[in-house]
């Protein structure tokens, strides 16, 4: 079956230090990845996708994210954490050839000054 | 542009009456639609989608049922609620398959 796991339920980090939120995922044939972020109350946002090409994938609010094909990761980026960065974040995979978008559990990020 | 309306944003409805959530989509055409359940403030859970008009898949078998009867709508409905329909409901649309989801805002149900 094809799937997405996030590992940890929360990450706390630093403002200012580094973030990384693991994604792990499970598909056949090429995978079509994304990440949201979720505030309180809220729908999701779109942050970035993996679809193809470069690794290193640029997306939103100063946000990146890693494939690694051989570990089957994607794992989500920042240099710098900022407060406001606190949020509900999940990964999703498209599952084709429905189209239909199957969501990881969710990863809480909490950014403390 | 395209937005996505969902309605309403808060609903508390007493245990064994219906329930009716409506999702419309504009500035596109033949979008692929979903409706999410997300409970505990956690995971979300696929419940419907739907690539037409009149095509619904049910991902969980469970009290409530969707429709489309519009090209951009979409609807979410139960005849009698439970006590474990309460949640946060979200709905979804997306074309084509190297594109994400567009979510709207959600809706809080709270079932009594």
């Amino acid at each position: 079956a094809q799937s997405v796991a996030q590992p940890e339920d929360q990450v706390n980090v630093a403002e200012g230090n580094p973030l990384t939120v693991k994604c792990t995922y499970s598909v056949s044939g090429n995978p079509y990845l994304f990440w949201y972020v979720q505030y309180p109350n809220r729908g999701l946002q779109f942050l970035l996708k993996y679809i193809t090409g470069d690794n290193l994938v640029k997306g939103s609010y100063g946000f990146e994210a890693e494939f690694n094909k051989s570990q089957t990761s994607f794992h989500l980026k920042k240099p710098s954490a900022l407060v406001s960065d606190s949020a509900l974040y999940f990964c999703a995979v498209r599952v084709t050839p429905e189209g239909k978008l199957i969501f990881g559990q969710g990863t809480e990020l909490s950014v403390k000054p | 542009s395209q937005t996505i309306h969902q309605w309403p944003a808060t609903l508390v409805q007493p245990v064994g009456s219906p329930l009716s959530l409506e999702c419309t989509v504009e500035g596109t055409s033949n979008p692929n639609l979903y409706w999410y359940r997300q409970a505990a403030g956690r995971g979300l859970q696929l419940l419907f989608y739907s690539v037409g008009i009149g095509q619904i898949s049910s991902e969980v078998p469970q009290n409530l049922s969707a429709s489309r009867p519009q090209d951009r709508q979409f609807i979410l409905s139960s005849k009698k609620l439970l006590l474990s329909d309460s949640g946060f409901y979200l709905c979804a649309w997306t074309y084509g398959t190297r594109v994400g989801a567009f979510f709207g805002q959600g809706t809080r149900l709270t079932v009594v």
